[in-house]
């Protein structure tokens, strides 16, 4: 089965700090690989996403690094923010084969004021 | 405003009593899916269909059935649900291309089988 494994599970970092979240995949068909940022109640939505043609995206204060050869991808939150604090997930979706999308298992981070 | 809408949003039911959740989209988005989401376990795809009438199995589809007779909607039939079945279900809507994979996300349907 096709995975993404997404660390850590959960993540404490002070207001005005660095979020770092990792991700690792498996399948080099995947092509896409967008970030989700979910609150309490709510559905997931779009933070952030990058194919594999670049290595780095960044949008505001939220920046995916991505390295093709490891097969990894990170997002970084500069400035983590009290209303930063949800759970992210990452995810994956090959060229080919329709929208399978494979979703990490989340992180949930808190930053605390 | 363009959303994607799910009812209903809370069930209790009990073990074999047939449901279903549906879903509906206003962007005339080509497609659609249903997830999952469990503690430690993420978002994992149940069904996804590219257009009206064309659907394919994501990675729990057993115990799980659906349609895409119209393009705005995508219902999800439990024929007969089962405990492990509890969980927060969410419906995607996505357009398709090459640069815009977006997927959006209804606010979930939160069901517990007894």
């Amino acid at each position: 089965q096709q995975q993404v494994k997404q660390s850590p599970q959960s993540l404490i970092v002070q207001k005005g700090g660095i979020s770092i979240i990792n991700c690792a995949y498996e399948n080099t068909a995947f092509d896409y690989f967008p970030w989700y940022q979910q609150f309490p109640g709510k559905g997931p939505a779009l933070l952030i996403a990058i194919r594999p043609d670049v290595s780095e995206k960044k949008e505001g204060r939220f920046t995916i690094s991505f390295n093709k050869s490891a097969k990894q991808f990170s997002l970084h939150i500069m400035d983590s923010q009290p209303g930063d604090s949800a759970t992210y997930f990452c995810a994956a979706s090959p060229k080919t084969g329709g929208f399978k999308t494979i979703f990490g298992a989340g992180t949930r981070l808190f930053v605390k004021a | 405003e363009a959303q994607v809408t799910q009812n209903p949003r809370y069930l209790i039911t009990v073990t074999g009593k047939k449901l279903t959740v549906t879903c509906s989209q206003n962007m005339n988005h080509e497609y659609m899916s249903w997830y999952r989401q469990d503690p430690g376990l993420g978002l994992r795809q149940i069904y996804y269909s590219m257009n009206v009438e064309v659907t394919d199995k994501g990675d729990v589809p057993e115990g799980y059935k659906v349609s895409r007779k119209e393009k705005r909607n995508f219902p999800l039939i439990l024929e007969s649900p089962s405990p492990n079945q509890t969980s927060l279900y969410f419906c995607a809507s996505s357009y398709i291309g090459f640069s815009d994979n977006e997927q959006f996300f209804g606010p979930g349907t939160r069901l517990t089988v007894l």
